[in-house]
């Protein structure tokens, strides 16, 4: 069973707050993802990182940031919620890139009114 | 643009019916292929990586196959039962950037 642990797992919150999102795993992964969807759409990458300090933007276009400070940890942030930002946001880790299997954290959802 | 389509969108079985849904992808530049289980509520969860044309996989009653010539992955489940019900998705891994492509997904209804 995977290790990888979100929270909060349900966010309501205004517009204009700054928010952060959760993500960690237990499985010493060296690779992790960030990805977003959208009710009736696909899964698509926001963020992904190689490791300590590497963060790279995924193929969707986001608002948001992360951060690698730690091998275990990493965070999404929002500086200012949009109601744009409405939507479910899934993180991922896998130890060997993309070509492995991807463990995946239950997920956030997110409602900024 | 690269499509990842899977059909069909959705599908409804009777316990104990053998079915089979496709993905489709493009297939010049091919990597790697992902299925995924997802159970609602729950994390997404790997089935398989297919990497090679003709490669079948198989876990349970859950099998799969990789045609890359064609583009395209079927996975089948035998005899399904209540609890295979979930949406199975499939990812592309295209070689030029390697990141995945992930398809709509087909829902699996089965009907105790």
């Amino acid at each position: 069973e995977a290790d990888i642990y979100q929270t909060p797992r349900y966010l309501v919150i205004g517009t204009g707050k700054k928010i952060t999102l959760e993500c960690s795993q237990t499985m010493g992964h060296d690779k992790m993802y960030w990805y977003q969807q959208d009710p009736g759409m696909e899964l698509h990458l926001i963020h992904y990182s190689y490791g300590v300090n590497s963060t790279e933007k995924g193929d969707l276009s986001s608002e948001s940031t992360v951060s690698r400070i730690r091998t275990e940890h990493f965070p999404l942030t929002l500086e200012s919620a949009r109601p744009s930002h409405t939507s479910q946001y899934l993180c991922a880790s896998s130890d060997r890139g993309f070509t492995e299997t991807q463990y995946f954290g239950p997920g956030t959802r997110l409602l900024v009114l | 643009i690269l499509n990842v389509e899977q059909s069909p969108q959705s599908l409804h079985v009777q316990e104990g019916d053998s079915t089979n849904f496709t993905c489709s992808f493009p297939s010049s530049n091919f990597y790697a292929l992902h299925w995924y289980r997802w159970e609602t509520a729950k994390s997404p969860e790997a089935l398989f990586v297919m990497t090679l044309n003709g490669d079948e996989k198989k876990k349970g009653r859950i099998s799969a196959t990789l045609n890359t010539k064609e583009g395209y992955s079927y996975l089948y489940i035998k005899g399904s039962q209540p609890e295979d019900s979930a949406t199975y998705l499939c990812a592309f891994i295209p070689g030029n950037n390697r990141k995945l492509i992930w398809g709509l997904g087909t829902s699996l209804a089965v009907n105790p």
